[in-house]
């Protein structure tokens, strides 16, 4: 089964670092999405990336970033992380809007800042 | 910006009691697609409406997309333990930006 494969699945980071966390999509998909999701929430959308170009961007400050590679894969990055990170951070891939399937979601990473 | 919003946050049954939650959005919608969470995990792809009025069934899942595109249900009928989770609906705009919602939780009393 091919599906979204997050790493890492846990993490432990202490205010002020950075992180990277890794995506790679479904087989056959081309667009990834990020998602932060705490605790008891809604998924929040942070950016979208599509043929290496981040498409679309939520209410996420300048320390999140992205990339997506010619393989589709993609990274979240984020710099001085703050203690209100601390979230799951799901990937989500779809062929172009996901407007046929819908998108599929990774596991997730957990992200803990201390 | 666009928000979506649900109702109820949480809802207990007991098992073989029906359930619906609701979805309202801000503004108009160009479809929108729901999802279900168990617990301890990620969101899986249950369903997207696109028309106006759209009502589809999965076996004992009902959902529906009104008829000015703004607000949507999804009823579970006779709910069964296998149907704990939250559900998620999201809605996509004119922007194509998918927003969830904050969820349903449902547990179910065997």
């Amino acid at each position: 089964d091919a599906g979204v494969t997050q790493s890492p699945t846990h993490l432990i980071k202490t205010r002020g670092q950075q992180v990277t966390l890794r995506c790679s999509p479904k087989s056959g998909h081309d667009t990834v999405s990020w998602y932060q999701q705490a605790l008891g929430q809604g998924p929040q959308f942070i950016f979208q990336y599509y043929e290496e170009e981040e498409r679309q961007r939520g209410n996420f400050p300048d320390r999140f970033s992205g990339h997506q590679f010619p393989n589709y894969s993609s990274e979240l990055n984020v710099n001085a992380l703050w203690l209100g990170d601390s979230a799951l951070y799901l990937c989500a891939s779809s062929l172009d809007w996901g407007t046929a399937y819908g998108y599929t979601f990774g596991s997730g990473t957990r992200l803990t800042v201390v | 910006g666009q928000q979506v919003m649900q109702i109820p946050q949480y809802q207990h049954v007991q098992e073989g009691e029906d359930f619906t939650t609701y979805c309202n959005s801000s503004t108009t919608l160009s479809n929108i697609q729901w999802y279900k969470q168990r617990p301890g995990g990620h969101p899986v792809f249950l369903i997207q409406l696109v028309k106006s009025g759209e009502v589809k069934k999965q076996k004992r899942l009902t959902f529906q997309f009104g008829e000015a595109k703004k607000n949507s249900s999804l009823h579970i009928t006779a709910t069964q333990t296998t149907d704990v989770g939250t559900y998620f609906c999201a809605g996509r705009g004119s922007n194509y930006k998918l927003t969830f919602g904050k969820g349903t939780l449902l547990t179910v009393n065997p």
